[in-house]
């Protein structure tokens, strides 16, 4: 089993939509989870953090399930400049580094 | 302006031949990594240094080597040991775990290798 394990997609939905994307982990001990996008080519981009408690930034919502190993992301109206790979981030609780899933490829149609 | 930059974005190499990547940081961050992406895989850990003159190796070091002489920069060699070399390399650098505010880490544009 994959440390971190996400839907690769594509995800294709048309512009304004609402689309979620979930991602689970193997490692009870994790301690901190991200959300990383990754545009065609380029490098990838912290888009936010995933605290215990959700947060929310603008129309992105993370919320993590530390029961059932499994953290979310939510985009409410979806923009075409959403388009991009989104990868899943866990720190591994015992040695600090980071463990990227193989990302979750978000299409957004006119 | 801060930031990482990695060099060359393009690196075309004969089977056989080692060849280093470069990897510079104006961030004064202590801690620099690096990672190997392949078409469709998240990205895996080559080696990482959280101090300089010291680094660790990551998942899958085999066939590659690193130095850390000064905090600002982490080359990378691929040598001809390496047995599947073509792929997407990423830098990054991060606060100290040990003593910083920040898990999040920086990463530079990346170079494509390509092993003929």
């Amino acid at each position: 089993r994959k440390e971190v394990e996400q839907d690769p997609g594509p995800f294709n939905v048309p512009e304004g939509a609402t689309v979620a994307f979930n991602c689970t982990y193997s490692n009870s001990a994790s301690q901190s989870f991200f959300w990383y996008r990754q545009d065609c080519r380029k490098e990838p981009k912290l888009l936010m953090s995933v605290y215990s408690s959700g947060n929310e930034d603008g129309r992105f919502t993370a919320q993590l399930n530390r029961a059932s190993q499994y953290i979310s992301l939510l985009i409410r109206d979806s923009k075409l400049s959403d388009s991009a790979t989104y990868l899943c981030v866990v720190k591994a609780g015992n040695t600090g580094k980071l463990i990227f899933g193989q990302g979750t490829t978000l299409q957004v149609k006119p | 302006d801060g930031g990482i930059t990695q060099s060359p974005k393009y690196l075309f190499r004969k089977e056989g031949q080692n060849v280093t990547l470069s990897c510079e940081q104006n961030l004064n961050h202590d801690a620099m990594y690096w990672y190997r992406q392949d078409p469709g895989q998240g990205l895996r850990l080559i080696y990482y240094s959280q101090i300089v003159n010291d680094f660790q190796k990551g998942d899958i070091a085999e066939g590659y080597s690193v130095s850390r002489e000064k905090k600002e920069s982490f080359p990378l060699t691929v040598t001809s040991a390496q047995k599947n070399p073509t792929a997407f390399y990423l830098c990054a650098s991060s606060i100290d775990r040990r003593t910083g505010y920040t898990d999040e880490q920086f990463f530079g544009p990346g170079t494509r290798l390509t092993v003929l």
